[in-house]
């Protein structure tokens, strides 16, 4: 199996500030035959399911606030949220789905400062 | 907009079978893959296994052993069987579609359900 495994754990940002959540996987997840990172970004309030947010490691998914953007190929990534919102709060999690079985890290809790 | 929902007993007891049925609106069950996952209280996101809508299946290897999913194309349902539960399996389950063009990338979610083992 892949892991995943994020960090960091937590992070507390002051409102306007950006927050940066890494993601890094146990082998890469970067497909050479079409050049694509196989890895996405979810958002999970509380008492919610999650929220798909990107795709294909930077791919934003449609409705999706610009303020978060993906990054990275390979190993590593990350999830970057400019200028945080209060509807901001929540945990994020990186997923893999280069192979199965799709393995998710352990999860980032974001909160305001 | 796709909608799911899932159904099923939100109380198990250990040994026996957790059975849960997730009923898509909105949109046909063909040409999609349909997967679950699920999330222990206060923890994360575990995949249990997808179906795509011909009846081909994919299980997590640490479910395998005790892990049914079968799709209903006539009803727009799909379904989990899971069977000896221990407390361990105690979680909330959801189900979700897979985007259109690859397995793996889970944009719609249902609202999820709670099951409990115990006895």
């Amino acid at each position: 199996d892949i892991v995943m495994t994020q960090s960091p754990d937590s992070l507390a940002v002051s409102l306007g500030e950006t927050a940066t959540i890494n993601c890094k996987s146990s082998q890469s997840v970067l497909y050479s035959s079409n050049n694509k990172n196989y890895l996405a970004w979810y958002q999970q309030k509380p008492g919610q399911p999650p929220k798909l947010l990107i795709y294909w490691a930077s791919t934003r998914e449609s409705g999706v606030p610009d303020r978060f953007s993906g990054s990275g190929t390979g190993t590593d990534f990350t999830l970057t949220i400019s200028s945080l919102q209060a509807e901001d709060v929540a945990v994020y999690y990186c997923q893999q789905y280069y192979n199965a079985p799709r393995t998710f890290g352990q999860g980032t809790r974001v909160e305001v400062k | 907009q796709v909608q799911l929902q899932e159904s099923g007993p939100g109380l198990v007891k250990p040994s026996e079978t957790l059975s849960l049925t997730c009923s898509v609106s909105g949109g046909s069950i063909s040409s999609y893959y349909w997967s679950w996952i699920r999330q222990p209280p206060g923890k994360g996101l575990e995949w249990i296994g997808y179906i795509y809508y011909t009846g081909i299946t994919n299980y997590n290897p640490s479910l395998k052993s005790r892990l049914t999913i079968s799709v209903d194309t006539s009803k727009n349902q799909f379904s989990l069987k899971l069977n000896s539960v221990t407390a361990a399996d105690t979680a909330v389950y959801y189900c979700a579609r897979d985007r259109y063009d690859v397995s793996g990338i889970f944009e719609s979610w249902g609202q999820g359900t709670l099951v409990t083992v115990s006895s």
